[in-house]
């Protein structure tokens, strides 16, 4: 099983909604990540769970919170977003460090 | 500056014809990778090059690390409308969790 899964795959919130991203993956993975992509850009790596800890944060804003329940979750709580935050938000697992990272469908999320 | 240059940033070519892409960087990398992505979709790792000089075959697909390790470059040969999308390289910076991506090559074959 090579799968990442996330949900949901589409999310519309306002700007004083609560709401949060999940991801799961059953590789065994012990790293996990969240990006953040912009339409004709690249991913921009967000957060990095090593272990179930976080071992990287890429100075993103308050508003967006991370959390590993264990080694198969991950998830993104969402709050008091902006407009510019609507991108399409990518989760991605990997065996070891960095390398050959596996990566799920993503969540489009649109912020009004 | 990026870290990870590719060229040329859109190609739109017919079906049946050869494309090259070019990954570029100052930088000397321990290993490389490239992904597809299609819209609305996720990347999906393609290859791994990890050796100067190594070239890798996926089907249609040739991938050549460069002498150096600094440099990738992915060939298709008689490109197919399935090959339509964003291909994008990889590096592993300082061999942390962090994966720079490149610029991106969008790539468009029309039928």
């Amino acid at each position: 099983d090579t799968e990442v899964t996330q949900t949901p795959k589409h999310l519309v919130m306002g700007m004083t909604n609560k709401k949060s991203l999940k991801c799961e993956q059953h590789m065994g993975h012990r790293a996990m990540y969240w990006y953040k992509q912009k339409a004709k850009k690249p991913p921009e790596l967000m957060f990095v769970y090593s272990y179930e800890k976080l071992s990287i944060n890429e100075s993103v804003p308050s508003r967006f919170s991370p959390e590993c329940p264990n080694s198969s979750l991950l998830n993104l709580h969402l709050h008091a977003l902006q407009p510019e935050d609507s991108a399409l938000y990518l989760c991605a697992s990997s065996h070891n460090q960095g390398y050959e990272q596996y990566f799920g469908p993503g969540t489009r999320l649109t912020v009004t | 500056t990026q870290l990870l240059e590719q060229s040329p940033q859109f190609l739109s070519i017919q079906e049946g014809e050869n494309l090259t892409v070019y990954c570029n960087s100052s930088s000397v990398f321990s290993s490389l990778q490239w992904y597809r992505q299609e819209p609305g979709e996720g990347p999906v790792l393609l290859v791994t090059v990890v050796t100067g000089g190594e070239v890798k075959k996926l089907k249609r697909l040739t991938f050549q690390f460069g002498d150096a390790r600094k440099d990738s470059s992915l060939h298709i040969t008689a490109a197919q409308p399935g090959d339509t999308g964003l291909y994008l390289c990889a590096c592993d910076k300082d061999s942390s969790y962090k994966l720079i991506f490149g610029s991106g090559t969008r790539l468009l074959v029309r039928p």
